[in-house]
């Protein structure tokens, strides 16, 4: 089974701050990776996929990198609509979510 | 466009089977090179995909779960299920179904709103 670690688990920062969340796979996984961001009471959204690419309709705020390994996604300028919980997905074997990163405004 | 909605029993004895039913509507389950998966969440705790199954029966399980799952089709219904068997409280939990998608994104693109399921006596 691949596993997959989000750091942190929870980030508290300003409207307008950059933000950042690691994900790491467990083996080699390419660029088989996707972002979701999930509201309170509401079905995860797909953000970013195949690591790097912007799903249509996101706002270019929302970015992702990395391959092999080691996966960032970066809010370039936190909104207040961007408080949700923020998952990364594998999709090299099976699928697997990493842990989630709950974004809050401080 | 293409909309899920899951539906079954929202409380389930111990040991007993739990059934959920995804509905596809506004379009054909049988279209297009799509799996369709069920994912659950805890509340309070994150993601876990469960498994999924392709038009042609094919399926694919979460190892963690892969003894006590069946995910069946019914494109006549445009339908597909999932069965839980010997269930605890620990499968409590948020159940949604998705499309899978296998090319462009490979990603869970479209989603239900969710189920809840509560395991209890």
């Amino acid at each position: 089974d691949i596993q997959m670690t989000q750091s942190p688990s929870s980030l508290s920062a300003s409207v307008g701050d950059r933000v950042t969340i690691t994900c790491q796979a467990s083996q080699d996984i390419s660029n088989y990776l996707n972002w979701y961001q999930q509201k309170p009471g509401k079905a995860p959204k797909l953000l970013i996929y195949d690591a790097s690419n912007l799903e249509t309709g996101v706002p270019s705020r929302f970015s992702g990198s990395g391959s092999g390994t080691d996966f960032t996604f970066t809010i370039s300028s936190l909104q207040p609509e961007d408080i949700a919980t923020y998952y990364c997905q594998q999709y090299d074997n099976l699928r697997a979510f990493g842990g989630g990163t709950k974004v809050e405004i401080k | 466009q293409v909309q899920l909605q899951e539906s079954g029993p929202g409380l389930v004895k111990p040991s007993q089977t739990l059934s959920l039913t995804c509905t596809v509507s506004g379009g054909s389950i049988s279209s297009g090179s799509y799996y369709w998966s069920w994912i659950r969440q805890p509340a309070g705790k994150g993601l876990e995909w469960i498994g999924r199954i392709y038009t042609s029966g094919s399926t694919n399980y979460n190892p963690s779960l892969k003894s006590r799952v069946t995910i069946s089709v019914d494109t006549s219904k445009n339908q597909f299920s999932l069965k839980l068997s010997s269930v605890t409280a620990a499968d409590t939990a948020v159940y949604y179904c998705a499309r899978d998608l296998t090319y462009g994104p490979n990603a869970f693109d479209i989603w239900g709103q969710g189920t809840m399921v509560t395991v209890s006596s």
